[in-house]
């Protein structure tokens, strides 16, 4: 069975870096887009970018390219999200996903990661 | 403002049909696949139709895609309290290489 397993939560201070994970399992990790989506509270679903771990090739959305960075170990099977400077407004829950479909449609989320900035 | 739009709530009373709508462009829904999926109340989201039209295994036949042109559909039939939730339509945009979402539509059974 396919699994993605994300990190704990976490709380952090404004200004303050952050690194949050999605490893997988059960399947050839190398080969399928990775993406990571956010879920402010109370509202919608966000694509922020994606990654192919065999050649790492990193897609961002334009709402978010510069402000994160998405990163892949294939040794680990293990995917990242990374902040160098959170924002009080990057308080929100995180989802990696799996794009098993075509059109990047994703067949195995997270359990979604959630991350409060707060002074 | 989403790149896909859907409307924000639709209701029917147990027993009933829903149709949630998606609308695009030619970049996204007009040239792939669409994907709807499910959120349940402090949950992950969950694929309920991928490809336009097909179920992953597990998902009853109740629930029902279509695409045409820059616009998709999903369908609820026998609706059940079980089925309240946000829904969300999402594809590929091959102008931004990446993905699009819907706003979501939220379910309520009556």
């Amino acid at each position: 069975e396919v699994f993605l397993v994300q990190s704990s939560a976490e709380v952090k201070k404004p200004g303050e870096s952050l690194e949050i994970s999605c490893q997988g399992s059960g399947y050839r990790f190398p080969t399928s887009w990775i993406g990571w989506v956010r879920q402010r509270p109370g509202k919608g679903l966000e694509w922020m970018g994606m990654i192919f771990p065999a050649d790492s090739e990193t897609r961002y959305s334009p709402s978010f390219q510069g402000q994160v960075t998405i990163s892949a170990d294939k040794s680990i099977t293990t995917t990242y999200l990374q902040w160098s400077s959170l924002e009080a407004s990057d308080t929100a829950i995180y989802y990696c996903a799996r794009s098993g479909f075509s059109g990047y449609g994703m067949d195995v989320w997270g359990q979604g990661t959630t991350v409060t900035v707060s002074s | 403002q989403s790149v896909l739009t859907q409307p924000p709530s639709v209701s029917a009373a147990p027993g009933q049909k829903v149709i949630i709508t998606c609308s695009g462009s030619g970049s996204n829904i007009g040239t792939n696949s669409v994907s709807w999926y499910q959120q349940l109340p402090g949950t992950a989201p969950k694929v309920v139709i991928y490809d336009n039209n097909k179920r992953p295994s597990g998902i009853p036949d109740r629930f029902s895609g279509f695409k045409s042109g820059t616009s998709a559909t999903l369908g609820i039939t026998g609706l059940q309290t079980g089925d309240e939730a946000d829904y969300y339509c999402g594809t590929r945009d091959s102008s931004l290489s990446g993905v699009v979402f819907g706003g979501g539509t939220k379910l309520t059974v009556l």
